[in-house]
């Protein structure tokens, strides 16, 4: 999505933490989203964060948040082979429409 | 159960066929949407429900025309598609109101041959 936007490569050493990072332009978003496809199957949610929210934090995962700058962040503790996927970066308002960015490609290597 | 499930997993089907993809959620939710994503892209919504009504159609080519017979299946008919309409059909369901954290089916994957 063009409201959207991401990187769309990050290369990262096993073991490393990984940041994956988002710019939204939807000042009245309400909940940012971060979703994981892997190749050839369904997205699976991560985790989001509420807009009034700085930073949420859940096991190797750490979402930032940036309301001033419309900028959103992931950090991927200890990043794995497993953690090899594309990250969507997601926006909705509660109007039922998420606004997904064009995804960020994560590659994990040894 | 967080799971939303969606059959067949694997689709092929010519331009003159008739199908029907289906998807299933059974954790409470009352929105169910349809997603299309083409390769190496982001999902782009279809259609939403809410309380098994028809509640956004995003300029969708009536040639996929979607059903919720209840509030727990939603089902997409497929008829004289093109090649171009090949993709992933993502299914997605999530709660009314404040809280629209979306769960994703793993999707079907289409070919219009």
């Amino acid at each position: 999505g063009e409201d959207v936007e991401q990187s769309p490569f990050l290369s990262v050493r096993e073991g490393d933490s990984s940041v994956i990072n988002c710019t939204y332009t939807d000042s009245s978003s309400t909940y940012l989203y971060w979703y994981k496809q892997e190749p050839g199957a369904g997205l699976q949610l991560l985790t989001y964060i509420f807009s009034n929210m700085d930073m949420k934090q859940d096991q190797r995962l750490t979402v930032l948040l940036n309301k001033k700058d419309k900028h959103l962040s992931l950090r991927i503790a200890d990043t794995q082979t497993g953690d090899s996927a594309i990250y969507f970066c997601a926006e909705s308002n509660n109007d039922y429409k998420l606004s997904f960015g064009a995804g960020t490609t994560v590659t994990v290597r040894a | 159960d967080t799971e939303v499930t969606q059959t067949p997993k694997h689709l092929v089907m010519g331009m003159t066929n008739k199908k029907s993809l289906k998807c299933e959620q059974h954790m409470g939710h009352r929105a169910m949407y349809w997603y299309k994503q083409k390769a190496k892209k982001p999902p782009e919504l279809m259609f939403v429900y809410s309380y098994e009504k028809l509640s956004i159609n995003e300029s969708v080519p009536s040639r996929f025309s979607p059903e919720c017979p209840n509030s727990s299946l939603l089902n997409l008919h497929l008829h004289a598609l093109q090649p171009e309409d090949s993709a992933l059909y993502l299914c997605a369901s999530s709660q009314v109101g404040t809280e629209t954290e979306a769960f994703f089916g793993q999707g079907t994957r289409l070919t219009v041959v």
